[in-house]
């Protein structure tokens, strides 16, 4: 099955840093999804993408839909230690159907105050 | 209302146990989903449906039964579960299942331990 390969698979910074984290498939996608969970919780959708090129923030979250339509990145600028969770890319891919979405295998944040 | 809800938030059952699991969303979705989740892996899809029929079933056994009364609610409903059934069952909703602007909105999921 397609797979996407999500890194780094953690990290650990100080407070005030930025995060950069990215997905690659070997495949085409045709949306790009990143949620953040926190332990015990369902994932929440941060940010959706639609189109190659495609440049989106929320708040001080920036992601990406690359140009080959196959990575995505999500930057977090200025972390706070409500950052810390573990945030998983999901894509729809072109091929074999728009009802699944494939998920990268996380990044788990962690935050020193 | 932008909000997936679950209940129970927590459940614990024996083998031999009956139990279910519900879902609602007012966001006027009409496909929904059932997802498995092990500790710090990724959710695994179960089922999904589309319109109240099931449209996806991922070869889930049959000890898992899912239901779709209405377009707003789901049931997953157990029995005769195994240990390695416990996980943390989240559910999900999406405007539809095809053409563009599908992302899924997340419940807060029912952790459920098998004893």
């Amino acid at each position: 099955g397609q797979q996407l390969n999500q890194s780094p698979q953690s990290m650990f910074i100080q407070e005030g840093e930025d995060v950069s984290m990215n997905c690659t498939s070997s495949s085409i996608f045709n949306t790009w999804l990143w949620y953040k969970q926190d332990p015990g919780e369902g994932p929440v959708l941060l940010i959706a993408l639609y189109k190659a090129g495609e440049l989106t923030s929320n708040g001080r979250l920036t992601a990406q839909f690359g140009i080959t339509r196959k990575d995505s990145f999500l930057n977090i600028s200025a972390s706070i230690p409500s950052d810390v969770g573990i945030y998983f890319c999901a894509g729809r891919p072109t091929q074999g159907g728009s009802e699944k979405l494939v998920f990268g295998k996380g990044t788990k944040l962690t935050v020193n105050p | 209302d932008t909000e997936v809800t679950q209940t129970p938030k927590h459940l614990v059952m024996g083998m031999t146990n009956k139990k279910s699991l519900k879902c609602e969303q007012h966001m006027g979705h009409r496909a929904m989903y059932w997802y498995k989740q092990k500790a710090k892996k990724p959710p695994e899809l179960m089922f999904v449906y589309s319109y109240e029929k099931l449209s996806i079933n991922e070869s889930v056994p049959s000890r898992f039964s899912p239901e779709c009364p209405n377009s707003s609610l789901l049931n997953l409903h157990l029995h005769a579960l195994q240990p390695e059934d416990s996980a943390l069952y989240l559910c999900a909703s999406s405007p539809s299942t095809s053409g563009g602007a599908n992302e899924q909105f997340f419940g807060p999921g029912t952790r459920l331990t098998v004893l």
